[in-house]
C-alpha cells in the first residue's frame, strides 16, 4: 500500500494566487481529513469528510479556502487568493471510519506552502 | 472547546535515560492516541487507548489512559536517538481528533 499520497510536497507561491493541493487517500478508507500545522497553533483540523460527503468545515479559517472530493480516491484543498499568512504544512490523513472502533489516522508526508 | 495541553512543550535528554510526558485536558475523551512525527513527515499512530486506567506497552513505550479519560501520559525507558521527534495526543471527539501542540524529545547520543 502506498499509503496516503500528497502533491505536491513543496509550493511556493506569491500573495493573490490560487494554490491548490491533493490528495489521493489510502484505497477503502471512508473518512478524509484536511489538517494545517503550524509551530504558534499545532494541527488544526481544516474539513473532513465521510464517504465523500463534507462533515464539518468549521476549521476552514475563511472563504478563501474551499475543499471538495469529487470521488473516494481523491480530495483537493484549494486557497484563493493566497496570503503570506497561508504559510504552512497542509496535511491529508485518511482513516476507516467504524463506529464501534476508534481507527487511527494515516497521514500523508504533507504539503509545504510558502506564501510570499 | 475541547483542548489537550501536552507538557513538557521541550525536552532534551541523553540517551539512555528515562522520560515521561503528559497530556492533559478537562474534557473526556472516548479515545486517546499517540502519534511520533518526523521532520519533514505526517504523524505516525502509536497506539490508542480506549478504556480508563488503560496502559500499553510498545517495546520501551508505555501509555497510560487516566481513570477518567481525561489525560494520558507516555513513558520511555532508556531513551535513544531513535526516539527524538515530535510526540502528539490526540482525543476523539465527534468523529474526529483533536492534536495537541506535542512535545518535541531531542536524545542525544
Amino acid at each position: 500500500d502506498a499509503g496516503v499520497i500528497q502533491s505536491p510536497r513543496h509550493e511556493v507561491t506569491e500573495m493573490g494566487q490560487e494554490v491548490t493541493l491533493r490528495c489521493k487517500p489510502i484505497s477503502g478508507h471512508n473518512s478524509l481529513f484536511w489538517y494545517r500545522q503550524t509551530m504558534m497553533r499545532g494541527l488544526e483540523l481544516l474539513i473532513y469528510f465521510n464517504n465523500n460527503v463534507p462533515i464539518d468545515d468549521s476549521g476552514m479559517p475563511e472563504d478563501r479556502f474551499s475543499a471538495k472530493m469529487p470521488n473516494a480516491s481523491f480530495s483537493t484543498l484549494k486557497i484563493q487568493p493566497s496570503e503570506p499568512r497561508d504559510s504552512a504544512v497542509y496535511f491529508c490523513a485518511s482513516r476507516i471510519r467504524d463506529r464501534g472502533r476508534p481507527g487511527g489516522y494515516t497521514f500523508g508526508s504533507g504539503t509545504r506552502l510558502t506564501v510570499v | 472547546t475541547q483542548l489537550l495541553e501536552q507538557s513538557p512543550q521541550f525536552l532534551s535528554i541523553q540517551e539512555g535515560e528515562n522520560l515521561t510526558v503528559y497530556c492533559n485536558s478537562s474534557s473526556v475523551f472516548s479515545s486517546l492516541q499517540w502519534y511520533r512525527q518526523e521532520p519533514g513527515e505526517g504523524p505516525v499512530l502509536l497506539v490508542t487507548v480506549v478504556t480508563g486506567g488503560e496502559v500499553k506497552k510498545l517495546k520501551r513505550l508505555t501509555f497510560q489512559f487516566g481513570d477518567a479519560r481525561k489525560d494520558s501520559s507516555l513513558h520511555i525507558t532508556a531513551a535513544q536517538p531513535g526516539d527524538t521527534g515530535l510526540y502528539l495526543c490526540a482525543g476523539g471527539s465527534q468523529g474526529n481528533l483533536i492534536f495537541g501542540k506535542g512535545t518535541k524529545l531531542s536524545v542525544k547520543p
